[in-house]
């Protein structure tokens, strides 16, 4: 089965400063795509990122970069220069692709909180 | 703004009762999928549609049901409701092209409480 586990519960840094966001996946399979949503206060989940397991290319879009290991299984995020707006929950998914079941499997989720 | 759509944003009910949760997806989203997010829980899927099926289930209550209709929009039913069915549930859709799994866009959710 699978699972994914953010260890960090709620982290708080300074604005400014950069964080990383933990996240390790469990899977069998070997074909399978990691993503992170951020849930700010509001509530909606939005869309950060969609990783497949071939590719491990760490990737960076402004201040947001990701880390993918697949020998650690891990998928971390990290926020360099963090800033207010950046509050919020993050949450890790896992999906693999069996028999178009497509469903993610969420971690707990790490609350943020940057203070001013 | 993710494109999907639900309707109602809040939902207060009493114990026993049933309500129904709409959702529109993107358009050309083809999949539609329900999970509910609780405290005690976190984010759990319920279930999938694919073109007016059900392809996939998850850890959903018999108490629970959805469908698909031919516009593709999705409703959950909720029946015989319990002061733990209080949650937040969204709504996600996502083009489902079969050739991998796509990025699932999420509405904003309908936030139930039951009383």
């Amino acid at each position: 089965a699978q699972k994914v586990t953010q260890a960090q519960t709620e982290i708080s840094v300074v604005e400014k400063e950069d964080v990383t966001l933990d996240c390790v996946y469990e899977t069998r399979d070997t074909t399978y795509y990691l993503f992170w949503y951020k849930q700010p206060p509001s509530g909606e989940l939005v869309f950060l990122i969609r990783r497949n397991s071939f590719d491990e290319q760490n990737e960076i879009s402004g201040r947001y970069s990701w880390n993918f290991q697949k020998s650690t299984s891990s998928f971390n995020f990290t926020i360099t220069a963090s800033q207010v707006v950046d509050s919020a929950v993050y949450f890790c998914a896992l999906s693999e692709v069996y028999f178009g079941n497509e469903k993610l499997t969420f971690g707990t989720g790490t609350r943020l909180t940057i203070i001013p | 703004d993710s494109g999907v759509t639900q309707t109602p944003k809040h939902l207060i009910t009493a114990t026993g009762q049933r309500v129904t949760l709409r959702c529109s997806p993107r358009s050309g989203d083809l999949s539609v999928y329900w999970y509910q997010q609780s405290l005690d829980q976190g984010l759990q899927f319920l279930i999938q549609y694919y073109n007016g099926e059900e392809r996939a289930k998850g850890n959903i209550l018999e108490r629970f049901s959805a469908q698909q209709f031919p516009d593709l929009h999705s409703e959950l039913n909720l029946s015989s409701l319990e002061l733990g069915d209080s949650a937040l549930y969204f709504c996600a859709s996502s083009i489902s092209s079969g050739l991998s799994t796509d990025t699932q866009y999420f509405g904003p959710g309908t936030r139930l409480t039951v009383l």
